[in-house]
């Protein structure tokens, strides 16, 4: 499968602990974006990477949330001291310079609940 | 700021009923605009897109400027059609910070 991959698929975890996940993009592709979703809503923008550089963050993303993709490949979020509001849906996704629209490839998302 | 409004949550038809999931944006430039397509225990993925003015799995959409709308039609729904349905929007002038909507659902019945 050389879609993109994240993990882990799901994530149970007591409020007050950290959790980290991690996304493998599509190879060829040098822009990694984060969104989180929770029920009923769209996916909502977190940040986004253009090879190793983080180019934006949200104003979503507290400094509890940090976010990495050393030597451009894969990518790796961090949430610090979790809370229960943190449970959502975690998609990363992947896309290519190619034109100007920006085609995104979503991963399986990881699934996170704090208890 | 921009913002994508799917006024439906839910959209429910029978087969052979034509479709039309709305999409409304607010963006003071020009859009480039999506729609994205979960079904059931898949993942996200793209359905279409308006530069490409192309026409998807029987699909297709507008964007009609002058009401910033960007509909989604499908003249014989089909029951594979059931999913949920995304209006994303990418702003012009080099940022690429996608804005969804909140999605909405089709129910296509036998």
């Amino acid at each position: 499968d050389t879609g993109v991959s994240q993990n882990p698929r799901h994530k149970i975890t007591k409020r007050g602990q950290n959790v980290t996940f991690r996304c493998d993009p599509i190879s060829e592709h040098n822009r990694l974006y984060w969104y989180r979703q929770t029920l009923g809503q769209g996916p909502e923008f977190l940040t986004y990477f253009q090879n190793e550089a983080q180019l934006e963050k949200s104003r979503l993303l507290s400094d509890r949330f940090s976010a990495e993709r050393p030597k451009g490949s894969f990518s790796t979020l961090e949430i610090q001291r979790t809370e229960q509001g943190d449970s959502a849906m975690y998609l990363c996704a992947s896309s290519s310079r190619s034109g100007p629209t920006d085609t995104q490839y979503f991963g399986p998302g990881t699934r996170l609940t704090v208890l | 700021a921009q913002r994508v409004t799917q006024p439906e949550k839910l959209l429910s038809v029978f087969k052979g009923a034509p479709v039309e999931l709305k999409c409304n944006y607010s963006y003071s430039g020009s859009p480039e605009l999506f729609w994205y397509v979960q079904y059931s225990r898949q993942r996200l993925q793209l359905l279409l897109r308006h530069i490409s003015r192309e026409s998807i799995k029987g699909f297709t959409a507008d964007l009609n400027k002058g009401e910033t709308s960007f509909h989604l039609k499908k003249p014989f729904a089909q029951e594979e059609d059931s999913a949920m349905y995304y209006c994303a929007l990418l702003a012009s002038g080099g940022s690429y910070i996608p804005t969804f909507g909140r999605g909405t659902s089709l129910i296509v019945h036998p």
